[in-house]
């Protein structure tokens, strides 16, 4: 079965800083890779995906990720960090299909100013 | 257009009541989801139908009933709930079910379930 590590509960950077949330998976063959956002009571946006092809993919909002197969990893970046982003940040694996995700415990990005 | 729209926003119920969750794409989407969040924990599966019929129930209990009345809509039936299923109801739908890989879910805005 899949699995997905973020291993930072809490990140605090300073606005306009950069930031890479850091995400790692376990699963066989290659995956299905998402990142979303979510604000507080609010539903998950999506900001980015990887399926194949380009290992470092671009998404919504400034943020891109990078998948790195040999560190079974998808970190996620942004080169200057804005007060909007202050959010809880969840990557997620699907496996075999993309119907099924399983989504990490989540980081939470605090943002000063 | 990728919004999916939820109904209500907000609800609190009894224990003995019986109500119902809204859930609506016109994305033309085929699969639809239905997600349980505690606080401050990731989203649980809880449903997915795939072409209108039930393809996953994650050992749900039976005070949650889920329909698929047609391609755009998911209901989500609540009776005898207790406090414990207090969280936030997400649906999503993606463009294929389970049998195609590689397709993203978008996420509606939620149902903030209170059961007292």
């Amino acid at each position: 079965a899949q699995s997905v590590t973020q291993p930072d509960i809490h990140i605090t950077v300073s606005e306009g800083a950069s930031l890479e949330l850091r995400c790692n998976y376990s699963y066989g063959a290659t995956p299905y890779l998402f990142w979303y956002v979510q604000s507080p009571g609010q539903g998950l946006q999506l900001l980015l995906k990887y399926f194949s092809g380009d290992t470092l993919v671009q998404g919504i909002k400034g943020f891109e990720a990078e998948f790195k197969r040999s560190q079974s990893s998808f970190n996620l970046r942004k080169p200057s960090v804005h007060w909007s982003d202050a959010a809880e940040y969840f990557c997620a694996v699907g496996a075999g299909t993309a119907s099924k995700l399983t989504f990490g415990t989540g980081t939470r990005l605090q943002v000063t100013l | 257009d990728t919004e999916v729209t939820q109904t209500p926003k907000h609800l609190v119920m009894g224990m003995t009541n019986k109500k119902s969750l809204k859930c609506e794409q016109h994305m033309g989407h085929r699969a639809m989801y239905w997600y349980k969040q505690k606080a401050k924990k990731p989203p649980e599966l809880m449903f997915v139908y795939s072409y209108e019929k039930l393809s996953i129930n994650e050992s749900v209990p039976s005070r949650f009933s889920p329909e698929c009345p047609n391609s755009s809509l998911l209901n989500l039936h609540l009776h005898a709930l207790q406090p414990e299923d207090s969280a936030l109801y997400l649906c999503a739908s993606s463009q294929e079910g389970i049998r195609a890989g590689g397709y993203e879910q978008y996420f509606g805005p939620g149902t903030r379930l209170t059961v007292t």
